[in-house]
């Protein structure tokens, strides 16, 4: 079946680390999305990469940083510099840019101790 | 002023009865709109999807789009306990799509 895969389900970070979070998509879908979700919260745009080897700043990059190696896959690595990383992080994929909506992972919930 | 505007809820409904949310939004440009249901702790789903103005229904579910008044929203016909969840108001704008906090909507028996 076709689908975005996001792994770990869960993570726990601790201060100073870097943590990579994984999404792979079978889809053939060329254009993917990092949103976060803080409690009682909309999505929040953090990258958007609409074709392999290029990528965009959404509207809170800061302290985070993405690779568009492979159409399946697009990583988002939390970085040390984000200061406030735990949240929902949902990864998006969408055939058009958008245009028809997109298809979600199940999510990663990243958790500071 | 935010991109999309939703009332945060709770908004409650007696099960069987209709569930009526609504959304504005902000950008004119915009040329589809969605509502995503998201349950607690889980990734959003699409339900609907339109745009153009007028109404679109899909089971029990209708959408209505008025882009003059910059407006969308959601009718649920027979709600059901499972239909209670947060729905998300969004929009499509420059290869990326737009969301609003959300409506969370319960169905009390």
């Amino acid at each position: 079946d076709g689908g975005i895969t996001q792994s770990p389900k869960y993570l726990f970070r601790k201060e100073g680390q870097n943590v990579t979070l994984s999404c792979e998509q079978n889809l053939n879908h060329d254009a993917m999305y990092w949103y976060r979700q803080d409690p009682g919260q909309g999505l929040r745009l953090i990258y958007y990469s609409q074709i392999v080897n290029d990528f965009q700043k959404g509207d809170i990059a800061e302290g985070y940083s993405v690779s568009r190696e492979k159409k399946e896959s697009f990583p988002l690595t939390v970085t040390s510099a984000q200061k406030n990383p735990t949240a929902f992080y949902l990864c998006a994929s969408s055939i058009d840019e958008g245009y028809y909506g997109y298809t979600f992972g199940s999510g990663t919930r990243l958790t500071v101790v | 002023q935010k991109e999309v505007e939703q009332n945060s809820g709770p908004l409650s409904v007696p099960e069987g009865a209709i569930a009526s949310l609504n959304c504005t939004y902000s950008d004119r440009g915009s040329q589809s709109f969605f509502w995503y249901r998201q349950y607690s702790g889980k990734s959003p789903e699409l339900i609907m999807f339109i745009y153009s103005n007028g109404d679109k229904e899909d089971g029990r579910f209708t959408a209505q789009l008025n882009k003059a008044s910059q407006y969308v929203s959601l009718l649920i016909r027979d709600s059901q306990p499972s239909d209670s969840a947060t729905y998300l108001c969004s929009y499509s704008s420059a290869s990326k799509i737009i969301f609003g906090s959300g409506t969370r909507l319960s169905i009390r028996p």
